[in-house]
């Protein structure tokens, strides 16, 4: 089945900074989700992106499905932005949906 | 709104006592699924629906059951829950049969089996 990574696993950044967190899969998808979970504990939808690019506010994200690859890129962080991003893909209609291990974000006041 | 449901949120029981965590969803999502959630093993998939009276096993199934007999409702049961299915549990939902949907994920249920 597919294989997803994400890169790095842990980062620390001052506030205000900027950051890009990537994901790589090892085969075509059609299924591309990036998630924030929190420090509660919750799954929050950032971007549903198969293919190109979506911005939502400070976050913006950009797959390119030719190249296997995913960013998820975060500008001027602020505090609440901390906590775990996943992303999720799927090859086909049958598939599971296969999480990454995250990157765990921690943003510094 | 648009919503998955979980109840409850927040769960101690002993080993061995039936329970039942209910997955609810207003959305008349197609594909429903289980997820637990464990340090350094990430998401992994308990069970899934694709449609009413449909379901099957995801990767980690044993001790589990679910029934599908609304579209709405997705329970999950623990016949005889032990200390190892200490986890948190996320119910999520997508429109379309299968993966190629959106997903959407409930609050999650933080159950503790001592």
């Amino acid at each position: 089945g597919i294989q997803v990574e994400q890169s790095p696993p842990d980062l620390i950044l001052q506030e205000g900074a900027n950051s890009t967190l990537r994901c790589n899969f090892s085969d075509s998808v059609n299924n591309l989700q990036w998630f924030h979970q929190n420090p509660w504990g919750q799954l929050i939808n950032l971007f549903y992106i198969p293919s190109g690019t979506k911005q939502n506010g400070r976050l913006s994200a950009t797959t390119v499905a030719t190249e296997r690859y995913s960013l998820l890129y975060i500008s001027s962080s602020q505090t609440t932005d901390s906590g775990v991003y996943f992303c999720a893909a799927a090859m086909n209609r049958d598939d599971k949906i296969i999480f990454g291990k995250g990157t765990r974000l921690h943003i510094l006041p | 709104e648009a919503q998955v449901t979980q109840n409850p949120r927040y769960l101690i029981t002993v080993t061995g006592k039936k329970l039942t965590v209910t997955c609810s969803q207003n959305m008349n999502h197609e594909y429903m699924s289980w997820y637990r959630q464990d340090p350094g093993l990430g998401l992994r998939q308990i069970y899934y629906s694709m449609n009413v009276e449909v379901t099957d096993k995801g990767d980690v199934p044993e001790g589990y059951k679910v029934s599908r007999k609304e579209k709405r409702n997705f329970p999950l049961i623990l016949e005889s829950p032990s200390p190892n299915q200490t986890s948190l549990y996320f119910c999520a939902s997508s429109f379309l049969a299968g993966v190629l949907g959106e997903q959407y994920f409930g609050p999650g249920t933080r159950l503790t089996v001592t």
